[in-house]
């Protein structure tokens, strides 16, 4: 079946620091990708997406690029800030897009000043 | 207001006791989706259902059960609760004819059951 894996966390950075959160899949076909983030007492929102093989999605200085032949969808963004504390969830759904979303397990990132 | 909506907020129940957790959405969305989240498991799919008249068990589902009263509402019930169902509850919803869709998720409910 599909499935999402990524870092385990926490992840602690220092304000303007590099980051990346890896994230591999597995699925037939060419599923949809996503990221997801909470912040602290919240739902998860949607932070960025891609619908096929080279695509790059980005929001809010956070990019990820659908990588068909590594069957990956790393986060990175260039400088992070402490507002970005958060968990950031990586996500499928299938080519049909028939099915409900499978998660990662989430990786926490504590950034501090 | 909120799209997605989700009451309670905040339970503490006692063990056996029947709870229902409710959702409703005003995006006009026919898919909703009920998830658990548990600190190290991330999300995992209790029920689903792509319409009314359509209900499908997620990889979580024994000790749940769920009602699509309309396409706005998805209930879920806890039929008696037991202590490993304390958890962060998540309900979301999608839109079938926007195809590869993002859903759009409650603020949640933080169930304990004591």
């Amino acid at each position: 079946g599909n499935s999402v894996t990524q870092m385990e966390g926490p992840v602690t950075l220092s304000e303007e620091a590099f980051l990346t959160i890896n994230c591999t899949y597995t699925a037939t076909g060419y599923p949809s990708l996503f990221w997801y983030v909470q912040y602290p007492g919240e739902g998860l929102q949607l932070l960025l997406k891609a619908t096929k093989a080279d695509d790059k999605g980005s929001n809010k200085g956070f990019e990820a690029t659908y990588r068909k032949e590594t069957t990956s969808f790393h986060l990175e963004k260039g400088s992070v800030q402490v507002s970005d504390s958060a968990v950031y969830f990586c996500a499928l759904t299938a080519a049909s897009g028939n099915t409900p979303l499978v998660f990662g397990k989430g990786t926490r990132l504590s950034v501090i000043a | 207001d909120a799209d997605v909506t989700q009451t309670p907020r905040n339970r503490i129940t006692k063990t056996g006791k029947r709870i229902m957790l409710e959702c409703s959405q005003t995006k006009g969305h026919d898919r909703m989706y009920w998830y658990r989240q548990d600190p190290g498991l991330g999300l995992q799919l209790i029920y689903y259902s792509f319409d009314v008249k359509d209900i499908n068990k997620g990889e979580i589902s024994d000790g749940y059960s769920v009602s699509r009263q309309a396409q706005a509402k998805f209930s879920l019930s806890l039929e008696s609760a037991i202590p490993n169902q304390t958890a962060l509850y998540f309900c979301a919803t999608s839109d079938s004819k926007a195809g590869h869709t993002e859903a759009f998720f409650g603020q949640g409910t933080r169930l304990t059951v004591v």
